[in-house]
């Protein structure tokens, strides 16, 4: 069985500092995706990342595929409150890539 | 603007009553999912189907059932609700490339 845990599993921190989350397991995945899941919503894709050392960039979020893609991390520059939430990362399951494994999740909540 | 739709977005109903949570996608995705978080915690998958006509139970035992008749449809059903089925129930659809989730249905069971 696949798994994929995340570090932290709370981060509480105020708007403008930096931060690092986590996404580890002892399985190679094929590519790892992280999404964002807001209170009372559904989670949202953010990025896709498939090869090992890749490093994507969205606006203040940074994402790394680590180089034996068992692991990323998503680095967030100078957090605001709207970065406020779950944040979860998925592989696709052993066997079939139609299904993902999700993370353990992070949640982050960032104050003024 | 939403892609794929649930229905309702919050039921409390009582024990031993039958429900079916609605989902519903208008980009003709084939593949399709339905997944239980409680809050803030990790998505534990429960079904799942690839298209008309096929369903999977997922990696969660689950007492629920789910039908495909229609692409664009992926209906939930609990034929008998107890209080350890309160939980959020998301559905999914799946191009291959990534997941678009729809907003939940947040159930309680009394």
């Amino acid at each position: 069985t696949q798994l994929l845990e995340q570090s932290p599993q709370f981060l509480s921190i105020q708007e403008g500092e930096n931060l690092t989350v986590y996404c580890n397991s002892s399985s190679v995945f094929s590519s790892l995706q992280w999404y964002r899941q807001e209170p009372g919503e559904g989670p949202v894709l953010l990025v896709t990342v498939v090869t090992g050392g890749e490093v994507k960039k969205l606006k203040r979020l940074t994402f790394q595929f680590g180089d034996a893609r068992k692991d990323s991390s998503l680095h967030i520059t100078a957090a605001q409150p709207g970065d406020t939430g779950l944040y979860l990362c998925a592989g696709p399951s052993t066997g079939t890539a139609s299904k993902l494994t999700f993370g353990t999740g992070t949640r982050l909540q960032v104050t003024l | 603007e939403a892609d794929i739709y649930q229905t309702p977005r919050y039921l409390v109903i009582g024990t031993g009553k039958k429900i079916t949570l609605e989902c519903s996608q208008t980009m003709g995705h084939d593949k399709m999912y339905w997944y239980q978080q409680d809050p803030g915690m990790e998505l534990h998958l429960i079904h799942y189907s690839y298209g008309v006509n096929s369903t999977e139970k997922g990696d969660l035992s689950s007492e629920s059932t789910v039908s495909r008749i229609r692409t664009e449809h992926f209906p939930l059903t609990l034929e008998s609700a107890r209080p350890s089925h309160t939980s959020q129930y998301l559905c999914a659809s799946s191009d291959g490339y990534g997941y678009t989730f729809g907003s939940g249905t947040r159930l309680t069971v009394v």
